[in-house]
């Protein structure tokens, strides 16, 4: 089956640098990468996705990117904002159309 | 729309007694899902359904069980609660080749 693997397990930032976060995956097959920000007490939400006929997809700040030959894809956020803190997940679809998760990144954005 | 709609949003059973949580979706998707996430942990899969009478097992199946009668409905069930299955858990449904939509979460205490 399908291995994830997100890295990293936490990251910190200072307010308006820059964060990014990626997910390695295993199953050749996967053609459906989304991103999802998970917030304090709540469900994750999508916040941007790509498939794997596209190398890169911007939506304002946010970004991913998709390397297909190394089977890897990662998730940029520019200019930070305190409501950027979050837990950010990857979820790859396999062969079985199934999102297998990462385990998670948290992110801190410093004052 | 109400999207994904978990009843209920809590509850604290005794050891050994048992519950039923309820997702219901209304967005005529085929898949659902049950997760729970423990503090400061990912999604682990429990069970999940790829259509109306099906379903299957997830990650961490054991000591729970789950029916869909209807398609719009993925019930989840603890037959015998133990204080180890105290979590939080998400219900989720999607298209076959699209992101999930979750629900906004049961918090579970068992005592």
């Amino acid at each position: 089956g399908e291995n994830v693997e997100q890295h990293p397990s936490t990251l910190s930032v200072q307010e308006g640098d820059s964060a990014v976060i990626k997910c390695t995956y295993s199953d050749s097959a996967s053609n459906y990468f989304p991103w999802y920000k998970q917030e304090l007490g709540k469900g994750p939400q999508l916040i941007i996705d790509i498939r794997s006929n596209v190398g890169e997809k911007k939506d304002q700040r946010i970004a991913v990117t998709l390397n297909k030959t190394a089977k890897h894809f990662s998730l940029h956020i520019t200019e930070t904002q305190p409501e950027d803190s979050a837990v950010y997940f990857c979820a790859p679809m396999d062969s079985n159309y199934q999102l297998i998760w990462g385990a998670g990144t948290k992110l801190i954005i410093k004052p | 729309n109400a999207g994904v709609t978990q009843t209920p949003k809590f509850r604290v059973l005794k050891t050994g007694q048992s519950m039923t949580l309820l997702c219901a979706q209304d967005m005529n998707h085929e898949y659902m899902y049950w997760y729970r996430q423990d503090p400061g942990m990912g999604l682990r899969l429990i069970h999940y359904s790829v259509g109306e009478g099906t379903t299957a097992k997830g990650e961490v199946p054991d000591g729970y069980n789950v029916s869909r009668l209807k398609k719009q409905n993925f019930l989840l069930g603890l037959e015998s609660a133990a204080p180890s299955q105290t979590s939080v858990y998400f219900c989720a449904s999607r298209l076959m080749n699209t992101e999930a939509f979750f629900g906004q979460g049961t918090r579970l205490t068992v005592v």
